[in-house]
């Protein structure tokens, strides 16, 4: 089993403060996947980056792929109350495989 | 969009107990999941199902087993339940083939066994 190591495991900021959060292994990934969860609910994609080097970005968030392949950010600008949850990162082998979470970071975004 | 729905959200049972957990995805997705979630170890994969009648064992299914007779439908069954599976259970489905394995999850199911 490939591990994902997340850090830090519990952030807390005020509204409007920037933050990143990372993902890391000793393996090199083809892919690795973001995932949001609110508290009470499953975990929902935001995110699959698959090539090094390579940077997406939805609305405040920006996920970069390290360029080997071995590590992640997610980089939140301005952070609203709503971006409150547990960040997960995830990577599968593709077809039916489940997918290996690392433990999350936990954020608290305060107004 | 996915829509995956699980029986329950919140069920309590009782030690010794036959539990059965639910699952269903409207989007004839061939891959279906299901995981554990505790405080301190993540998710954990139970057992997962790439087709009708088809189960595959995945890092924990000690105390579990599953049943899929039908493509929408994927059941995690405790056969006799016990203290340590009091956890969040989690129920998710796939594209067949999937290029990255993305997966929907449904809202999930907060097991307490007394």
């Amino acid at each position: 089993t490939q591990l994902l190591e997340q850090s830090p495991q519990f952030l807390s900021i005020q509204e409007g403060e920037n933050l990143t959060v990372y993902c890391n292994s000793s393996s090199v990934f083809s892919s690795l996947q973001w995932y949001r969860q609110e508290p009470g609910e499953g975990p929902v994609l935001l995110v699959t980056v698959v090539t090094g080097g390579e940077v997406k970005k939805l609305k405040r968030l920006t996920f970069q792929f390290g360029d080997a392949r071995k590590d992640s950010s997610l980089h939140i600008t301005a952070a609203q109350p709503g971006d409150t949850g547990l960040y997960l990162c995830a990577h599968g082998g593709g077809g039916a495989d489940g997918l290996t979470f690392g433990k999350g970071t936990h954020l608290i975004i305060q107004p | 969009d996915v829509k995956v729905t699980q029986s329950s959200r919140y069920l309590v049972k009782r030690t010794g107990e036959k539990v059965f957990l639910e699952c269903v995805q409207d989007m004839d997705h061939e891959n279906m999941f299901w995981y554990r979630q505790d405080p301190g170890l993540g998710l954990r994969l139970i057992y997962f199902s790439y087709d009708v009648k088809m189960k595959e064992k995945g890092d924990i299914p000690e105390g579990y087993s599953v049943s899929r007779e039908k493509k929408e439908r994927f059941s995690l069954i405790l056969e006799s339940a016990s203290t340590n599976q009091t956890s969040m259970y989690l129920c998710a489905s796939s594209r067949p083939r999937a290029s990255y394995n993305e997966q929907f999850f449904g809202p999930g199911t907060r097991l307490t066994v007394l």
